[in-house]
């Protein structure tokens, strides 16, 4: 079975520090895992993606996540936190099997960022 | 990158009227699209996967008949939600996979489409 939590509902940060988003995940398979953002009344965005190559992923607007598979994370950061990556983010893990394809969805983390 | 739309952006509609919700994959064919809703400040609920030429998957709980969903095309899947009420107003929003470009896994999701039921 597949489980992904994100431990912080709420994360609010000042504008220029880092921005630390957590995820855990539990996985019977070699999932891929994802993060995604949601800005308000909008769709999901695709952050970034790991499979299973690189184990320190880059994705757009600055952001990376490192996949620690010893501890079952895949944190999501940023060193420098702007206005505008004010936002919904939700970690995601994806298997695709004999069962089918499957998507499991974080609750989400909500992120302040302040002037 | 791969591009999801859906039409329309907002609908009010009133009680008892049926209301369709399309979602287009515009650079790329989907054999697959997924329908999600999502409640205020809670996350994405998979409500079915949309296959196209064949018959939708529900997930537990998905009244099938309420939440028609129609896959016609390699570009275009509907939902239609039938004899609509209030407690079906949320943000429905609909994914699909470019399959063909190699990447099976990861989805590309709409804009969504805020329903609310009068």
């Amino acid at each position: 079975a597949q489980s992904v939590t994100q431990l912080d509902s709420h994360v609010s940060v000042s504008e220029g520090t880092p921005v630390l988003l957590r995820c855990n995940y539990s996985s019977s398979y070699s999932p891929s895992l994802f993060w995604y953002v949601q800005h308000p009344n909008k769709g999901l965005q695709l952050l970034l993606k790991y499979t299973s190559a690189a184990t320190l992923v880059k994705g757009i607007n600055g952001f990376e996540a490192e996949f620690k598979k010893s501890e079952t994370s895949f944190h999501l950061t940023k060193p420098s936190a702007h206005m505008s990556d004010a936002a919904e983010y939700f970690c995601v893990v994806s298997v695709e099997n004999t069962g089918g394809f499957k998507t499991i969805f974080g609750a989400g983390t909500r992120l302040f960022v302040k002037a | 990158g791969a591009v999801v739309s859906q039409h329309p952006s907002r609908v009010i509609c009133k009680s008892g009227t049926s209301v369709k919700i399309e979602c287009r994959s515009l650079d790329f064919q989907a054999t697959t699209m997924f329908w999600y809703r999502q409640f205020p400040k809670q996350s994405l609920m998979l409500m079915a996967t949309s296959n196209e030429g064949s018959k939708a998957t529900y997930e537990q709980g998905v009244e099938k008949d309420k939440f028609l969903i129609n896959h016609a095309s390699l570009t275009l899947s509907t939902l239609t939600v039938t004899s609509a009420h209030p407690e079906d107003s949320s943000f429905y929003i609909c994914s699909a996979r470019d399959v063909a470009s190699g990447d099976t896994d990861t989805q590309y999701f709409g804009p969504g489409t805020r329903l609310t039921v009068l």
